[in-house]
């Protein structure tokens, strides 16, 4: 069964950092890419970053290009999400998502229940 | 940007009624889009890709169709747990964008 369990979220200042985990299971997490996507409270959903299964593409939403970095470890089956400069309007449910090839193709299958992300001081 | 828009905002109907929902495009996204469902407190699912292909273990009522610029979603005869939000979502470039979505509730 695949599993993604996000961790690390909490209240951070305006300006601040946080990083974001994702622990996968159920399935050979070298072999997928993955994704960030984000649902501030009461509102919709907005893709955030996406990296292939090695790491070699990379993409990010403009809203978050230059302040947020993906990143992965295939050894520990986890996903990241480095966010700096943390604004108010960065207040959400960030959910891990899978694409089901190694190739970012823009289709999520499997979500995380998600970690909430509050901004403010 | 591709921007997505849902119609309607709102579909209020009752149990075993037939639901159609609408996504359209700004520009054309060619068969490259998807559909979820949320229900409250819960993570999205997918359940149509590619604009007509059913994800793993969705039931058959569900079904999608379109191309271009226009889609839409059908649930055929409406379930007690098939009230919920429903977002399509674009993946024709790499701004992979989301609609505002439709909340599906009971009449």
């Amino acid at each position: 069964e695949v599993q993604l369990v996000e961790s690390g979220g909490g209240l951070v200042k305006p300006g601040g950092s946080l990083r974001l985990s994702c622990a996968a299971s159920g399935f050979t997490f070298s072999s997928y890419s993955m994704n960030w996507v984000r649902q501030a409270p009461g509102k919709g959903l907005e893709w955030v970053s996406s990296i292939s299964s090695s790491s070699s593409y990379i993409y990010y939403a403009d809203s978050v290009k230059g302040r947020f970095t993906i990143s992965r470890d295939n050894a520990k089956n986890s996903l990241y999400l480095q966010m700096n400069s943390l604004r108010a309007e960065d207040t959400a449910v960030y959910y891990c998502a899978r694409s089901d090839t190694a190739m970012v193709d823009g289709t999520f299958d499997y979500w995380g229940q998600g970690t909430l992300v509050t901004v403010s001081s | 940007e591709i921007v997505l828009t849902q119609s309607p905002a709102t579909l209020s109907l009752s149990p075993g009624e037939r639901a159609t929902l609408s996504c359209r495009a700004s520009q054309s996204v060619s068969s490259y889009l998807a559909w979820y469902q949320q229900k409250p407190g819960q993570a999205p699912r997918l359940l149509i890709y590619d604009a007509s292909n059913r994800a793993t273990g969705i039931p058959a009522r569900f079904s999608g169709s379109g191309s271009g610029t226009d889609f839409t979603l059908t649930i055929s005869s409406l379930e007690p747990e098939d009230f919920a939000v429903y977002y399509c979502q674009q993946r024709s470039n790499w701004l992979f964008t989301f609609g505002p979505g439709t909340k599906v509730d009971i009449k």
